[in-house]
């Protein structure tokens, strides 16, 4: 059964970085199928994707438009996590903080979440 | 690439069916079948009910049920149940983005 754990602080001040863990059991970060998220929901913004990495030979990374400038996704392979940074923060980037897994067994679905992490910008 | 539309709330009677609408472009929801549907309970992980337009994954009721007509997609739950209130959210693939959310639907069940 797959899990995924997240970990990270729930408040970050202005201008500094949001680093968030996501911790995975039952599968791995290296899989040759599976791709793995972060998503995060506010009520102005809603539900929002931010960036995945995965492993298809080399690793990959995507990110959305919107934070492309201040995202990085990680893969770790030592420990099994994945991890995002989120820099320059503004209060904009107060949210619940979502890591997701792709499965690679259909096109662009999530099977997999983690509860969620809230983050404060504040 | 904006976010798919969906109407904010919906609701029901207890037995009754709720559809829930998802509005894309040509660019996305048009073109692609590759439509997924979740099931949010605040504070829970959401859940993945509904992928490639009708498909569900094993465990999900077939009261919950997907369709698609041009640029919009639908989701339906017949026989609504207390548990089926939650929010929910449609997701389509769109080429370069892989994956483009809706604006999620709040259904409450009266």
């Amino acid at each position: 059964q797959v899990q995924l754990r997240q970990s990270g602080p729930g408040l970050v001040k202005p201008s500094q970085t949001l680093s968030l863990t996501c911790a995975i059991s039952g599968d791995s970060v290296s899989s040759s199928t599976s791709v793995w998220n972060w998503l995060r929901h506010s009520p102005s913004r809603g539900l929002e994707w931010l960036g995945r990495t995965y492993y298809r030979s080399k690793w990959y990374n995507d990110y959305a438009g919107s934070v492309k400038s201040r995202i990085t996704v990680s893969p770790d392979t030592s420990t099994n996590q994945f991890s995002l940074q989120l820099k320059s923060v503004t209060p904009e980037d107060t949210a619940v903080y979502y890591c997701a897994r792709d499965p690679g067994y259909a096109i662009s679905i999530f099977d997999i979440w983690d509860q969620g992490t809230m983050v404060a910008v504040s | 690439q904006s976010a798919l539309t969906q109407p904010p709330s919906a609701s029901g009677s207890p037995g009754q069916s709720v559809t829930i609408s998802c509005t894309g472009t040509s660019s996305d929801v048009g073109r692609y079948d590759y439509v997924s549907w979740y099931q949010h309970h605040p504070g829970k992980a959401p859940k993945l009910i509904i992928y490639d337009v009708t498909k569900r994954p094993s465990g999900v009721p077939d009261r919950f049920s997907g369709s698609k007509s041009g640029n919009t997609a639908s989701l339906t739950v017949s026989g609504l149940q207390a548990e089926d209130e939650a929010d929910y959210y449609c997701m389509s693939n769109a080429g370069k983005d892989p994956y483009v959310l809706g604006t999620g639907t709040k259904v409450t069940v009266l």
